[in-house]
């Protein structure tokens, strides 16, 4: 099915270790995003990107890192995980002229 | 600043019965405005958009939105709900693509009474 597929759903952490969290798109989607979703407080945006190569900080950036090597991958790294990064990230994508975000299911990440 | 604001933190409604839900927005360009829904242990569902002309909206599953520049308001309703529409409901301004990102209100949760 096409769509914007993460990986892992679930993942525990201890504090001070580091992952990969992976987002892909089978749509040739242009712009890819990095959110993160707490309770209560709607989505912040970790990074961006407009294209391979590309990619830009958005409002929480700290404590985490992105790459975009090709269009359709966009992974988010955590370095050092730390408690106050247990949250749900959320990954979307938008193609060029086609405003409106696609939504990967989430991963819900916990540190301990 | 740009900012979204949805006054409504929960709201619960008798199934059957008509919807709104309130999103305000501050932006200063012409502003591109969604609504997205989210289920319980899932991702954000696109609802409607509005980006230009018409000022009311349809999206999908019966709902509607009306912009109103004067209000800077972006107001989602339904005229019966269902019980399936329990979820938590955001809304989002923005200009898209390579000219900014959106950013989200923190969301109302519909619960729906039988």
């Amino acid at each position: 099915n096409a769509g914007v597929t993460q990986t892992p759903k679930f993942r525990i952490l201890k504090i001070g270790q580091s992952m990969t969290l992976q987002c892909a798109q089978d749509m040739n989607h242009n712009y890819m995003y990095w959110y993160r979703q707490d309770p209560g407080m709607g989505l912040k945006l970790i990074y961006y990107s407009v294209g391979a190569g590309i990619t830009d900080k958005g409002e929480v950036p700290n404590g985490y890192n992105v790459s975009r090597s090709t269009t359709e991958d966009f992974p988010l790294r955590l370095e050092l995980a730390a408690p106050s990064q247990t949250s749900v990230y959320f990954c979307a994508s938008e193609g060029s002229g086609n405003y409106g975000y696609t939504f990967g299911s989430g991963t819900r990440l916990t540190v301990v | 600043a740009q900012s979204v604001t949805q006054p409504d933190i929960h709201i619960t409604v008798s199934e059957g019965a008509s919807l709104e839900l309130r999103c305000n927005y501050s932006y200063g360009a012409t502003p591109y405005l969604f609504w997205y829904v989210q289920s319980p242990g899932q991702g954000l569902q696109l609802l409607l958009k509005y980006f230009s002309g018409d000022t009311l909206v349809q999206g999908i599953k019966g709902f509607e939105a009306e912009f109103k520049r004067s209000q800077s308001s972006f107001n989602l309703r339904k005229p019966s709900v269902h019980w399936s529409d329990a979820a938590e409901y955001f809304c989002a301004v923005g200009a898209g693509g390579s000219q900014g990102n959106l950013i989200f209100g923190k969301g109302t949760k519909l619960s729906v009474k039988p």
